[in-house]
């Protein structure tokens, strides 16, 4: 079962920032924090992951809050393109390998013009 | 090429029948994962190879599914005597192993079961 819990939808208006937020409350020391997007007919594209400290990229920000119970993922001037399912994923990293991926149902966010 | 590679890109196959799909890997990528998406839902895991053995074949719905890699290079999935229900995408990831590295997905091999 997915560890993380999004809201099904969100509309953001084209321009404007998309906060997404995920719940992970039972996260654990060991565990990261990955978000992933699908845009429809494709397979799911890595936009960035963190532990504990917040990051970004040239696609997004992640904010993780101190307890790491939660995050939010960031899309600084969304698109048209930008409309997809967005999933936020937890992961351990095992002594000898890493967990797969486990995806949840994920946001499906619409960018309206 | 630089991404996952997947084929064929499309299959439809009589029920019954076995098929195979194969995973080209981005090159260096010691994991690789199996998943499957229905229409219209979310990715089911199927199976996970770390180099050329598999320390998490949980998600395989059933004894006919089964997924072999060589040369922790290429994987193939394998669905023996297809059912309807098999109908889906079935999707391949790569990623470099086992430190917080991301993994990259191909574009999936649409299966239709008929």
């Amino acid at each position: 079962d997915a560890k993380t819990t999004q809201p099904p939808s969100m509309d953001c208006a084209e321009g404007r920032a998309a906060n997404l937020p995920c719940n992970h409350s039972t996260i654990s020391g060991n565990e990261y924090v990955y978000w992933y997007r699908q845009i429809h007919s494709q397979g799911p594209q890595y936009i960035i992951h963190g532990l504990k400290n917040n990051e970004t990229n040239e696609m997004a920000s992640l904010i993780i809050t101190e307890d790491r119970k939660s995050s939010t993922l960031i899309l600084p001037h969304a698109t048209l393109r930008d409309t997809a399912v967005y999933y936020c994923i937890v992961r351990a990293l095992m002594d000898n390998y890493g967990q797969n991926f486990v995806f949840g149902p994920g946001t499906r966010l619409s960018v309206l013009p | 090429g630089a991404g996952v590679s997947q084929s064929p890109s499309n299959k439809v196959t009589e029920k019954g029948k076995d098929v195979e799909l194969r995973c080209d890997p981005i090159s260096g990528h010691t994991a690789l994962y199996w998943y499957r998406q229905r229409l219209g839902q979310g990715l089911e895991f199927l199976i996970y190879f770390q180099g050329n053995s598999a320390p998490d074949k949980s998600g395989l719905p059933s004894d006919r599914f089964s997924a072999e890699r060589t040369g922790e290079s290429v994987s193939t999935l394998t669905i023996q005597r297809t059912q309807q229900e098999d109908s889906a995408v079935y999707l391949c990831a790569s990623s470099r192993g086992v430190s917080n590295t991301e993994a990259f997905f191909g574009q999936g091999t649409r299966l239709t079961v008929v």
